[in-house]
């Protein structure tokens, strides 16, 4: 399977843990998006990489939050500290971004976040 | 400040007609919109898009209409199938990259 991957597809964490989830895109696109969706709402824009290269962060994403792209391939999201309303899926994306031509986002499966 | 608005949550359609799914959106400067299929537990599927130069894009039983001046797309589904049954969420494209998202309408297609 080449599409998106996501690990782990479930996460279960105490208030005040740290977790980290890891996203691998499809292995020849560059831009790599991370999406946050609530129960009842579409998923909403966290940040995203061009390369390794962190290009825009919402203000969704707090300073608990921070994500990385290390080498341009895999990512991963950590939460700091985590608080019942980080529960959530958290989705990850990525398209083939060449200039100013739009590639369609291609969704991976999800991680799916409950803080108790 | 809903950008995209998908303003009916669920609509039940027979199998073989059509399904016809509205998105309505306030930015000018989107340049992209797409409709992403989802079902429970996975991530959104891709399924259509439309450049905001064009009005109309079709592929197979999917066709997206795009009215620029009314800030309005729907997805037009025909004929409907059991399998067609799922969340879609109409999202549009800002000058960043990101998408932003509407809050999607149930479709059941029932035999």
């Amino acid at each position: 399977d080449t599409g998106v991957s996501q690990d782990p597809r479930h996460k279960i964490t105490k208030r005040g843990q740290n977790v980290t989830f890891r996203c691998d895109p499809i292995s020849e696109h560059n831009r790599l998006y991370w999406y946050r969706q609530t129960l009842g709402q579409g998923p909403e824009f966290l940040t995203y990489f061009q390369n390794e290269a962190q290009l825009e962060k919402s203000r969704l994403l707090s300073n608990r939050f921070s994500a990385e792209r290390p080498k341009g391939s895999f990512s991963t999201l950590e939460i700091q500290r985590t608080e019942q309303g980080d529960s959530a899926m958290y989705l990850c994306a990525s398209s083939l971004g060449q200039g100013t031509w739009y590639n369609e986002q291609f969704f991976g499966p999800g991680t799916r976040l409950t803080v108790l | 400040d809903q950008q995209v608005k998908q303003n009916s949550p669920s609509l039940s359609v027979q199998e073989g007609r059509i399904s016809i799914l509205n998105c309505d959106y306030t930015n000018s400067m989107f340049d992209y919109f797409l409709w992403y299929k989802k079902y429970p537990a996975e991530g959104p599927t891709f399924l259509i898009s439309i450049s905001s130069i064009k009005d109309k894009n079709e592929d197979g039983r999917f066709t997206v209409f795009l009215n620029k001046s009314a800030k309005h797309l729907s997805l037009h589904i025909v004929p409907s199938q059991p399998g067609d049954s799922a969340v879609y969420f109409c999202a549009a494209r800002d000058h960043t990259d990101k998408l932003i998202f509407g809050t999607g309408t149930r479709l059941q297609v029932f035999p």
